[in-house]
C-alpha cells in the first residue's frame, strides 16, 4: 500500500498569496497516478488534477500540479476566497486507491 | 451533467446493517468504474472499494479495513452502485461517498452513517 504524507497539516495564508501543499509517497508512484481534490465543508470534494498535472475539467489555471516520483506539490498561484479548503493528495495507480492525510488552507 | 445521488444513510446501533444506494445520470453508467470513499469526523478521506464497469468484468476491489464487512454491487438497469455494510462498528461513522472513475472525477453529496448504541 502507498501511504501518502502531506505536509504542512495547515496554511495560513492571505488572499492573492500563493499556496504550495507537498504530498510524498512511501514508495515512487507508478506512471504518476497522483491527484489532487479539494474539499470545503458540506459539499462535494472536487477533482482538481490527475496525473500529477493534468488539470480537471473547469479548474482554474491558477491551480497547478507537479512532481514524480515520490514527491509532488499542487501549486495555487494566487488564492482566491473560494480556494480556502482542505486539499488531498491521492494515489490511484494499483489497488487500495490511497489518500494524504489532508492540508488545510486557511484565511490568516 | 454527471450527477451522483447517495441515499440510505441513518442511525444504526453497532453490530447491525445497512445499504447505501448512489444513483447516477448525465453519464454512461454502464460503462463508469464506481467507487465509494467515506470521511469520518476529524479524519481524512478514506477510500473503501470500488466496482468496475461491465466490460472490464465488474471485479471488485476494497480496502483491508472493510475487506469481508462492505461489498459493492451494481445494477445498471437502475443506474445505480450499493454499498452494502454489515457488523457496523462506531468507527464506521462517517459521511459516505460514491464517486466515478479510475481516480474519483466526480462525487455525489454524500450520505451520513452514524453507527452508536
Amino acid at each position: 500500500e502507498v501511504v501518502l504524507t502531506q505536509s504542512p497539516g495547515t496554511l495560513s495564508l492571505s488572499p492573492g498569496e500563493r499556496a504550495t501543499l507537498s504530498c510524498r509517497a512511501s514508495q515512487s508512484v507508478i506512471s504518476n497516478y497522483l491527484a489532487w481534490c479539494q474539499h470545503k465543508p458540506g459539499q462535494a470534494p472536487r477533482l482538481l488534477i490527475y496525473g500529477a498535472s493534468n488539470r480537471a475539467t473547469g479548474i482554474p489555471d491558477r491551480f497547478s500540479g507537479s512532481g514524480s516520483g515520490t514527491d509532488f506539490t499542487l501549486t495555487i498561484s494566487r488564492l482566491e476566497p473560494e480556494d480556502f479548503a482542505v486539499y488531498y493528495c491521492q494515489h490511484y495507480a494499483t489497488p487500495p486507491v490511497t489518500f494524504g492525510g489532508g492540508t488545510k488552507v486557511e484565511i490568516k | 451533467e454527471v450527477q451522483l445521488v447517495e441515499s440510505g444513510g441513518g442511525l444504526v446501533k453497532p453490530g447491525q446493517s445497512l445499504r447505501l444506494s448512489c444513483a447516477g445520470s448525465g453519464f454512461i453508467f454502464t460503462n463508469a468504474w464506481l467507487n465509494w470513499v467515506r470521511l469520518a469526523p476529524g479524519k481524512g478521506l478514506e477510500w473503501l472499494g470500488r466496482i468496475k464497469s461491465p466490460p472490464d468484468g465488474a471485479t471488485t476491489d476494497y480496502a483491508a479495513p472493510v475487506k469481508g464487512r462492505f461489498t459493492i454491487s451494481r445494477d445498471d438497469s437502475k443506474n445505480t452502485v450499493y454499498l452494502q455494510m454489515n457488523s457496523l462498528k462506531s468507527e464506521d461513522t462517517a459521511v459516505y461517498y460514491c464517486t466515478t472513475g479510475w481516480y474519483n472525477d466526480y462525487w455525489g453529496q454524500g450520505t451520513l452513517v452514524t453507527v452508536s448504541p
